[in-house]
C-alpha cells in the first residue's frame, strides 16, 4: 500500500521568509513518481513538479526548490522569499508508475499562510 | 492549450436526488480519473478509466457509477445523494507516455452541495 504523510497541517510565515514543506512517503514499488500540487483558495489543483524514483537530483525553479532523498523517503519542498500569493494548500502525491491509469495518492496537505 | 473541462462547475441538490457530473479530457488523452475532495480534506480517488474500460477503483460508494464514452469524455452519476456527498469533485486526464508517470492534468472541479 502507498502512503504519503505531510506532518505539517498548517504553517504561517511572514513575507520574504523561506519555508519548507515536508513530505514523507511509503511504497513497495521500485518505480514510482512524486508530485507537488498547489491548491489556492479558488480550488483548482495546480501542478508544480513531478519526479521519478530514479532521479534524486534536486531541482530549482525560480523561488521553488525540491529535495528528494530516497534514503529517508522524503520529498521536501522549499519556497524561498515567500510571497502572499504563495498562500495555499500544498499537496504532495505519489504514483505507482504503472501504465494502467492507476491512482495518484495524496498526502493530507499543508495549509501555508504568508502574511504581509 | 486545451485543458480538462468539467461541468457543471457548481451544483446544488437535495438529499436523495441524483446528480451527474461531466468531464471532457484534454484532446487525445485516453485516461480519465475522478477524485472527491471534502472540506478540509485531501482529494480521494474514486475511479479511473482507460480506453473506456475501468482501470482502477478506489473509495467510490455503490450509489455512484461512472463510465467513459467513445469520445473519451466521462460522466459520474451519483444517486440517493447524502449530505456527506457535498464536496469538490475533480476530474483529471492523462495519456501515454504520461499515463505511466501519473502526470494528471486536473480540471477546475465541480462543487456539489447537498441540502
Amino acid at each position: 500500500a502507498q502512503k504519503v504523510t505531510q506532518a505539517q497541517t498548517e504553517i504561517s510565515v511572514v513575507e520574504k521568509e523561506d519555508v519548507t514543506l515536508d513530505c514523507v512517503y511509503e511504497t513497495r514499488d521500485t518505480t514510482y513518481y512524486l508530485f507537488w500540487y498547489k491548491q489556492p483558495p479558488s480550488g483548482e489543483l495546480v501542478f508544480l513538479i513531478r519526479r521519478n524514483s530514479f532521479d534524486e537530483q534536486n531541482e530549482i525553479s525560480g523561488r521553488y526548490s525540491w529535495n528528494f532523498q530516497k534514503s529517508t523517503s522524503s520529498f521536501n519542498f522549499t519556497i524561498t522569499a515567500s510571497q502572499v500569493v504563495d498562500s495555499a494548500v500544498y499537496f504532495c502525491a505519489l504514483h505507482k508508475g504503472e501504465t494502467s491509469g492507476s491512482r495518484l495518492t495524496f498526502g493530507e496537505g499543508t495549509q501555508l499562510t504568508v502574511n504581509p | 492549450a486545451a485543458g480538462v473541462i468539467q461541468s457543471p462547475r457548481h451544483l446544488i441538490k437535495e438529499k436523495r436526488e441524483t446528480a451527474t457530473l461531466k468531464c471532457y479530457p484534454i484532446p487525445r488523452h485516453d485516461t480519465v480519473y475522478w477524485y472527491q475532495q471534502g472540506p478540509g480534506q485531501d482529494p480521494q480517488f474514486l475511479i479511473s478509466f482507460y480506453e473506456k474500460m475501468q482501470s482502477d477503483k478506489g473509495s467510490i460508494p455503490d450509489r455512484f457509477s461512472a463510465q467513459q464514452f467513445s469520445d473519451y469524455h466521462s460522466e459520474l452519476n451519483m444517486s440517493s445523494l447524502e449530505l456527506g456527498d457535498s464536496a469538490l469533485y475533480f476530474c483529471a486526464s492523462s495519456s501515454y507516455p504520461d499515463r505511466g508517470s501519473g502526470e494528471l492534468f486536473f480540471g477546475e472541479g465541480s462543487r456539489l452541495t447537498v441540502l
